[in-house]
């Protein structure tokens, strides 16, 4: 089993779909986090979850909605997005005893609304 | 705003050359990461540099960390093509892996 599992690493979807993104990190890690990767732009951190519990919120639209049940796992609920949503979006887990900071990514879901 | 500027933005080279990628900030961290994504895949971590003016060496990587933890460099000897992808460096701050902040990488093309 690879360290941070993503499913699916590939979606295309309409305007009016709903659709979800799965993690899954067999780390043991105590955090997870959604970033998004567009082209030539910073990876853009979206959510970050402590301890199963949101602790960072960057601005997302609502059209995002994040789910962590346990420490293990991570969704990323998608509903009405637009165009400009497509993107590569990745997952990660971190030990946050650990100082550094090190993230942990898996091989991400790549986008795509229609 | 905390930014993260990394320079070039696109290189390509040939198999053997030597580069230097430079990743700069107005920002302290308290700690700077190297990551190397290739396509596909999401970014696999290379390194973290944790002291001012620490060197890390990874083969034929080295990899710097500026001596007031603002700015960090990665320099290949001998690049490989291999060595092809996007490199990101990231800046974290206080509070760990919460207050990361990445460049928008430099990509990478080696060709034999």
């Amino acid at each position: 089993e690879t360290g941070v599992t993503q499913t699916p690493r590939h979606l295309v979807m309409g305007m009016t779909n709903k659709k979800s993104l799965k993690c899954e990190q067999h780390l043991g890690h105590n955090a997870m986090y959604w970033y998004k990767q567009s082209a030539k732009k910073p990876l853009e951190l979206m959510f970050v979850y402590s301890l199963e519990e949101r602790v960072e919120n960057n601005s997302v639209p609502s059209r995002f909605s994040p789910e962590c049940p346990n420490s293990s796992h991570l969704f990323l609920h998608l509903h009405t997005l637009q165009p400009e949503d497509s993107a590569l979006y990745l997952c990660a887990s971190s030990q946050e005893s650990v100082n550094t900071g090190e993230l942990f990514f898996g091989e991400g879901s790549r986008l795509t609304v229609l | 705003t905390q930014l993260l500027e990394q320079s070039p933005q696109f290189l390509s080279i040939q198999e053997g050359e030597n580069l230097t990628v430079y990743c700069n900030s107005s920002s302290v961290f308290s700690s700077l990461q190297w990551y190397r994504q290739e396509p596909g895949e999401g970014p696999v971590l290379l390194v973290t540099v944790v002291t001012g003016g620490e060197v890390k060496k990874l083969k034929r990587l080295t990899f710097q960390f500026g001596d007031a933890r603002k700015d960090s460099s990665l320099h290949i000897t001998a690049a490989q093509p291999g060595d092809t992808g996007l490199y990101l460096c990231a800046g974290v701050g206080r509070g760990g892996g919460f207050k990361t902040i990445f460049g928008a990488g430099t990509r990478l093309f080696v060709k034999a």
